[in-house]
């Protein structure tokens, strides 16, 4: 079993849509929890940084982290063409190596 | 703020050469700095951790004489694939982390990435 699971998509959603995006992880010493958003052939853009469970939320993107379910989520409030991208969830103890989801593959369609 | 550049963005090379790609952060002091693999449609490998001034620490599995890492200061570590193979192509990303006012919390800034083929 791998330590942070995601699905990989694609996810297909109209534009205007609200995109759920999640991550579920099995290491239970994970403090901090972080939202990167990757297009083609670009290195990671980091989005969201949560520390611990709770919400937290910048324009159209909101980030939920609950601990006791071991279960991140990112949500896009009003999505574009320009969010398709591949979107990375990645957490760590604290420690300073991160541990990578395997990415979903989001298509907003115009 | 906090930019990470990489140079080159790519790169073709002949097998047996040496390739160095460079990673800067450019408004920030570094404390640690990162080297990451990609493959197509993979998530990032790390390949190795590396704090300025000291040895860089290897993930398992990653050859250290062949990726050779120099973190020479707070904005500069270099990476080289020292007699590159085509196994060794693929899409390397760097990223740096800096401490945040003392808190604990460290954040990791990636660059735009180094795409390396080997012929």
């Amino acid at each position: 079993q791998k330590e942070v699971e995601q699905d990989p998509g694609p996810l297909s959603v109209p534009e205007g849509a609200i995109v759920s995006l999640n991550c579920t992880y099995s290491n239970s010493a994970f403090q901090y929890f972080m939202w990167y958003r990757q297009y083609s052939r670009k290195g990671p853009e980091l989005l969201m940084y949560t520390y611990s469970s709770g919400n937290k939320e910048d324009g159209r993107f909101t980030a939920q982290v609950d601990k006791s379910s071991k279960y991140i989520s990112l949500f896009i409030r009003d999505s574009q063409p320009s969010d398709s991208a591949t979107y990375l969830c990645a957490m760590r103890d604290y420690g300073n190596k991160l541990v990578f989801g395997a990415g979903t593959i989001l298509r907003v369609k115009s | 703020g906090a930019v990470v550049s990489q140079h080159p963005s790519w790169v073709i090379c002949k097998s047996g050469t040496s390739v160095k790609i460079e990673c800067r952060s450019l408004d920030f002091q570094a404390t640690t700095m990162f080297w990451y693999r990609q493959f197509p449609k993979q998530s990032l490998m790390l390949m190795a951790t590396s704090n300025e001034g000291s040895k860089a620490t290897y993930e398992q599995g990653v050859e250290k004489d062949k990726f050779l890492i120099n973190h020479a200061s707070l904005t500069l570590s270099t990476l080289t694939v020292t007699s590159a193979h085509p196994e060794d192509s693929s899409f390397y990303i760097c990223s740096a982390s800096r401490l945040a006012g003392g808190t604990g919390e460290d954040t990791q800034y990636f660059g735009p990435g180094t795409r390396l083929t080997v012929l």
